[in-house]
C-alpha cells in the first residue's frame, strides 16, 4: 500500500517569513495530492490540492508543487501570518480502488508574531 | 448545510464496553469514510463506504464495525472497547465519481478514552 512521510515535524518561523513543507509518497499510481490543515479541537481542511497531472498550483499565499519522478510533493506558505499555526497534514491516493487517503504524520508549523 | 456532524463530542468506555459512534452528511456525498488520530501518526483509515449498502475494510479496520443503510448516516460501532482504541476519532464525506476523487469534508471528531 501507500507510504507517505512528512518532514519536518515541527517548524517555527517569524511572522512574514516563508515556511515548506515536504512529503514524499510510495506508490507511483497515487494521483490527488491534497494538504490538509488542523486547528487545535478541530477535524482537518483542505487548503490545497494537486493531481498529478499538474506540476504546481497556487491559492494566494499557498502553493503546491508535485514532482512525479522524485514522487514527493512540497506546500509552500510565504508571508506566515500567526494565524497559519497550525498542525498540517499531506495526503495520497490513487483514484481507483480504495480511494482512501493515505495521511502523512503531520507538522506543527509555529508562527511567532 | 451543517456539513459533517459527529456525535458524541467526548466519551470514556470501560474495557469490554461497546458504543456507536455516529456521523451523519447532509451533502448528499456518497463516498463516506472513518480516520482514526492518534499522537505522531497522521490518520489512518478504519473502513470507508462508496454508497448505501456498500461498505469495506481500510488500514485498521480490527475492533470496529460499520453499516451504511442511508447515504446520510454512517455510525461507527466499536464492539468491545480496548485501551489501545482511545484516541480521536474523525469521519468524512466526499463526492466522488468513477474516476475521480474530489475533496474530503471531515467532521469535528469524537474523543475516545477507554479506560
Amino acid at each position: 500500500g501507500e507510504n507517505v512521510e512528512q518532514h519536518p515535524s515541527t517548524l517555527s518561523v517569524q511572522e512574514g517569513d516563508s515556511a515548506v513543507i515536504k512529503c514524499t509518497y510510495s506508490d507511483s499510481a497515487s494521483n490527488y495530492f491534497p494538504w490538509y490543515k488542523q486547528e487545535l479541537g478541530k477535524g482537518p481542511q483542505l487548503i490545497i490540492d494537486i493531481r498529478s497531472n499538474v506540476g504546481e498550483k497556487k491559492d494566494q499565499r499557498i502553493a503546491v508543487t508535485l514532482n512525479k519522478t522524485a514522487k514527493h510533493f512540497s506546500l509552500h506558505i510565504t508571508e506566515t501570518q500567526p494565524e497559519d499555526s497550525a498542525v498540517y497534514f499531506c495526503a495520497a491516493t490513487r483514484d481507483t480502488g480504495r480511494r482512501a487517503l493515505t495521511f502523512g504524520s503531520g507538522t506543527r508549523l509555529q508562527v511567532q508574531p | 448545510n451543517a456539513g459533517v456532524t459527529q456525535t458524541p463530542k467526548f466519551q470514556v468506555l470501560k474495557t469490554g464496553q461497546s458504543m456507536t459512534l455516529q456521523c451523519a452528511q447532509d451533502m448528499n456525498h456518497e463516498y463516506m469514510s472513518w480516520y482514526r488520530q492518534d499522537p505522531g501518526m497522521g490518520l489512518r483509515l478504519i473502513h470507508y463506504s462508496v454508497g448505501a449498502g456498500i461498505t469495506d475494510q481500510g488500514e485498521v479496520p480490527n475492533g470496529y464495525n460499520v453499516s451504511r443503510s442511508t447515504t446520510e448516516d454512517f455510525p461507527l460501532r466499536l464492539l468491545s472497547a480496548a485501551p489501545s482504541q482511545t484516541s480521536v476519532y474523525f469521519c468524512a464525506s466526499s463526492y466522488s465519481t468513477a474516476g475521480h476523487i474530489y475533496e474530503q469534508y471531515f467532521g469535528p471528531g469524537t474523543r475516545l478514552t477507554v479506560t
